[in-house]
């Protein structure tokens, strides 16, 4: 159980286009995902707590109009990047987080962006 | 805020035992997880501390000391598989949406 899905899993795109990234959770409701961004060799840096039917939380330093998230439903949140430059290159990963004891998070697959 | 510091980089060879340690400055944090991701993929959840003291999953596994600011993760009878990153994070006391993950250690198993 606790699968998360991430599409597309590589994508390639032009300076100045934007890129839609969705994340499902398969089997589960999820009312909380998280997006991450994370360069070659680094931690993972938290971009935005997704809440369905609200507006995303941003972390300081990440603007909301580049990094538009939206969670209309309980099983999909989705991170667009508009007007792509190639510093947005890099992996981003979505989440679901569960409450309870394990405090566990459940990862998608992830989303290797190159902006040419 | 939360800090947590890892080495960056461990090597050991097949059927050692390794331990990877967490140091933490934070304001409050509801329990330390440890997080596994091979090259190229998503982090995969390994163990979780709640409490002080030994958390055990099969080969795995996990310590910590809140009053030594302190966790640590251990590996057992090493297999070429477990060569991967490592990362231990928190989920925030006064903000239950928001992790910290730790810098990342890159374990090496060795034949």
């Amino acid at each position: 159980g606790a699968v998360v899905s991430q599409h597309p899993s590589r994508v390639i795109c032009k300076s100045g286009t934007s890129v839609k990234i969705e994340c499902r959770s398969l089997d589960f409701q999820a009312t909380t995902m998280f997006w991450y961004r994370q360069f070659p060799k680094q931690s993972l840096m938290l971009m935005a707590t997704s809440n369905e039917g609200s507006k995303a939380t941003y972390e300081q330093g990440v603007e909301k109009d580049k990094f538009l998230i939206n969670h209309a439903s309980l099983t999909l949140s989705t991170l667009t990047v508009t007007s792509a430059h190639p510093e947005d290159s890099s992996f981003y990963i979505c989440s679901a987080g569960t409450s309870g004891r394990t405090d566990t998070q459940y990862f998608g697959p992830g989303t290797r962006l190159t902006v040419l | 805020g939360q800090s947590l510091e890892q080495p960056s980089e461990v090597t050991a060879v097949e059927g050692a035992i390794v331990q990877i340690n967490c140091t933490y400055q934070t304001s409050g944090f509801y329990g330390l997880s440890w997080y596994q991701q091979h090259d190229g993929g998503a982090p995969t959840f390994l163990s979780y501390n709640g409490l002080d003291g030994l958390e055990e999953t099969g080969r795995f596994s996990s310590f910590l000391s809140r009053s030594d600011s302190y966790g640590y993760l251990l590996l057992q009878e090493l297999q070429m598989k477990d060569s991967a990153s490592y990362f231990c994070a928190v989920r925030d006391l006064d903000n239950f949406n928001k992790f910290y993950f730790g810098s990342g250690t890159k374990l090496n198993v060795k034949p």
